[in-house]
């Protein structure tokens, strides 16, 4: 049973252009969460996806950054226009339909950075 | 709002001693869960143990163990035999049961000395 898979691990983008990250639930988890941890920091909650929909973006940063879980395929974490300060590590993680949204499984993360 | 507050930047410790870091939160939330993570230099991060703000007993899996004072608001991470596989970053963190989101502390750096 393969874990949460993000892909890329690293990610290099220079100033001004998008960087697109994904990430592959748990076979059978419809929740996805997106975190950023930046340098020497904890992680921070940024977005929370069911199938199709945005349930919580409170700490979406308000331009640049997107998030979608459509239907098919994996969730993408989108940043336009990057900018240093978006260099970090984001994390993506997954919790089954049911039960208690406790059981976060995190994928391996992917470090972005800018140059 | 909730907080998670660790006081320790960095640690060092001997193998094969106990370890113990802190973890204080605040909450208004009545039902919460805490957690412990693990992120090793590698960068990915390792669920080790959950304490669910209802649990009578302390949560321990295997060489951890998670010291649960609620009054003092307190869930401090046991590590007993501490072993060179052990440093790493340390996370505490919580999630009220009405949420959907983690809220992390600013980490503990472990190192384990020979």
């Amino acid at each position: 049973n393969a874990g949460v898979m993000q892909n890329p691990r690293h990610l290099v983008r220079r100033r001004g252009q998008e960087a697109r990250l994904r990430c592959s639930p748990m076979k059978g988890h419809s929740h996805v969460y997106w975190y950023r941890q930046l340098p020497e920091e904890g992680l921070k909650f940024m977005v929370y996806l069911q199938k199709e929909n945005i349930i919580d973006e409170s700490g979406m940063p308000k331009e640049r950054f997107s998030a979608e879980f459509p239907k098919e395929g994996p969730s993408i974490l989108r940043i336009q226009q990057v900018v240093r300060g978006d260099s970090a590590a984001y994390f993506c993680a997954s919790s089954p339909p049911t039960g208690v949204a406790n059981e976060q499984f995190f994928g391996p993360g992917t470090r972005l950075t800018v140059l | 709002a909730q907080k998670i507050t660790q006081t320790q930047p960095g640690m060092f410790v001997q193998e094969k001693e106990a370890v113990t870091l802190d973890c204080t939160y605040d909450t208004s939330d009545p039902s919460y869960g805490l957690f412990w993570y693990k992120q090793p230099s590698s960068g990915e991060m390792i669920f080790l143990i959950y304490q669910g703000s209802y649990d009578q007993q302390n949560a321990t899996e295997g060489r951890y163990s998670l010291n649960f004072q609620k009054a003092r608001k307190s869930a401090n991470l046991v590590i007993s035999a501490s072993q060179l596989g052990d440093s790493a970053m340390y996370f505490c963190a919580m999630r009220a049961n009405r949420d959907d989101k983690i809220i992390f502390g600013k980490g503990t750096r472990l190192h384990i000395l020979p």
